[in-house]
């Protein structure tokens, strides 16, 4: 079964407008920590924003936020007031603890999502 | 100006070369990574080195040799490798004993590799 699962091949948004990117998750750790990284055409993998499973509050860094729903396994990106310069590729990935906590080295990613920013 | 430095960007092989890819990392982490990105395939994990000591080996095929030699630099010596292993390869890096929350993974630029 795959851990990280993006629905959403390719997405289209109109600038100024908000957009959301699916990601759920496959995890039976109770420690775990969720990432969304964008690869724009260049290749370089950005990194966006972090949940943590513990954290009770969404991550929010500037125009991200993510929508952390724990009982569902998702955790959704939300970028507001899109700009042409969003047009890229976004993944989400996942951390495990383990029962230590201490966390693993291996970050899984999910296919990604191809967003396209309209004028 | 990212703080994960790939060299070089762009390489073109025959299956009988060997090259090197170079990674440098400017943030003070503490472990290093290698990444495999190739068409319609989600990211993998190819090798770790937690402290210059090789952590992971992710059934990597001996072709692809990394190299640790302090934990700011990582390499990755490739010889007579297929068509198949051409890919965009990440470096990256991290902090390892920052707890679960602070061992978020920088990427650098990545290499893009094309075996002719």
């Amino acid at each position: 079964a795959q851990k990280i699962t993006q629905t959403q091949p390719g997405m289209f948004v109109q600038e100024k407008e908000a957009v959301t990117l699916d990601c759920t998750y496959d995890t039976s750790d109770q420690s775990y920590g969720l990432f969304w990284y964008k690869q724009p055409s260049s290749g370089e993998m950005i990194f966006l924003i972090y949940q943590g499973s513990y954290d009770e509050q969404n991550a929010t860094e500037g125009r991200y936020s993510l929508n952390f729903q724990k009982a569902r396994k998702s955790a959704n990106l939300v970028i507001s007031a899109s700009q042409l310069g969003d047009s890229a590729m976004y993944f989400c990935a996942m951390r495990e603890g383990g029962n230590s906590g201490a966390g693993s080295y291996q970050l899984t990613f999910g296919k990604g999502t191809k967003l396209s920013v309209i004028p | 100006e990212t703080g994960v430095t790939q060299t070089p960007r762009h390489l073109v092989m025959g299956m009988t070369n060997k090259k090197s890819l170079k990674c440098e990392q400017h943030l003070g982490h503490n472990a290093m990574y290698w990444y495999k990105q190739s068409a319609k395939k989600p990211l993998e994990l190819m090798f770790v080195y937690n402290f210059k000591e090789q952590t992971e080996n992710n059934s990597v095929p001996s072709r692809f040799s990394p190299e640790c030699p302090n934990s700011s630099h990582l390499f990755l010596h490739l010889h007579t490798l297929q068509p198949e292993d051409s890919a965009l390869y990440l470096c990256a890096s991290s902090q390892v004993d920052r707890g679960l929350s602070g061992n978020t993974i920088y990427f650098g630029e990545g290499s893009w590799l094309t075996v002719v």
